[in-house]
């Protein structure tokens, strides 16, 4: 099946730095990407919907300018969150849709954000 | 809001025993899928059911979809400590045809 993965697996940082993390779709390409959040024993909520090559959609609640999303290839994702704060802790999940064959979401494994 | 919730929220059970999950959501689906998510991990695709069937089997896996009263129901026969894990329904929704999750389910499983 598609595999997508995410860079880095985990990340701690400090209160008031950005971070970035990557997503990957590695044998398909992904016209779509979806990032999602998900907080302790809680669901996956949708943050964002990207495609590639125009600016992403937030989900109402959502702060663009928080959480920068950039989508400038057809394999590659990023999600900055500018000026971490410990209430953005949190597992970070990214999804690609593979736009031929499937026109399914493939899922990578998740980023363990922690800001201290 | 979410499209899917799912109850029970918390579920334990012995090896061995049945474990049922179930579903509902609120707008009309052209599928339904399953996943499973180990503590801290990513998603695992489990299962899709499409709007036009009644019931699927995979393994020790039974899924049943009612249409009529928008709901789901996982069923995972003869469990096994290694299916600890919370499940979460997802369908699709909007113009942007994005998986939308439950709230899931936390299955434990004692050996």
């Amino acid at each position: 099946g598609a595999v997508v993965s995410q860079h880095p697996s985990w990340v701690i940082c400090k209160s008031g730095t950005s971070v970035k993390i990557e997503c990957r779709s590695l044998d398909f390409q992904a016209t779509t990407m979806f990032w999602y959040r998900q907080f302790p024993k809680q669901s996956l909520m949708l943050m964002a919907t990207s495609n590639e090559g125009s600016k992403a959609t937030y989900e109402q609640g959502v702060e663009k300018d928080k959480f920068l999303i950039n989508h400038a290839s057809l394999t590659l994702s990023t999600l900055t969150v500018t000026s971490a704060h410990p209430e953005d802790s949190s597992f970070y999940i990214c999804s690609a849709r593979d736009g031929g064959t499937y026109n399914e979401q493939f899922f990578g494994p998740g980023t363990r954000l922690t800001v201290l | 809001s979410q499209q899917g919730e799912e109850d029970p929220q918390a579920l334990s059970i012995q090896e061995g025993e049945n474990a049922t999950m179930n579903c509902s959501y609120k707008t009309s689906i052209n599928n339904l899928q399953w996943y499973r998510q180990n503590s801290g991990r990513g998603l695992v695709h489990l299962i899709l059911i499409r709007s036009n069937e009644r019931e699927k089997h995979s393994g020790r896996l039974r899924v049943t979809l009612d249409t009529s009263k928008k709901s789901s129901s996982l069923l995972i026969t003869a469990s096994r400590a290694a299916d600890t894990a919370s499940y979460f329904c997802a369908t699709r929704r909007g113009a942007g045809n994005m998986l939308t999750f439950g709230g899931g389910t936390r299955l434990m499983v004692k050996p």
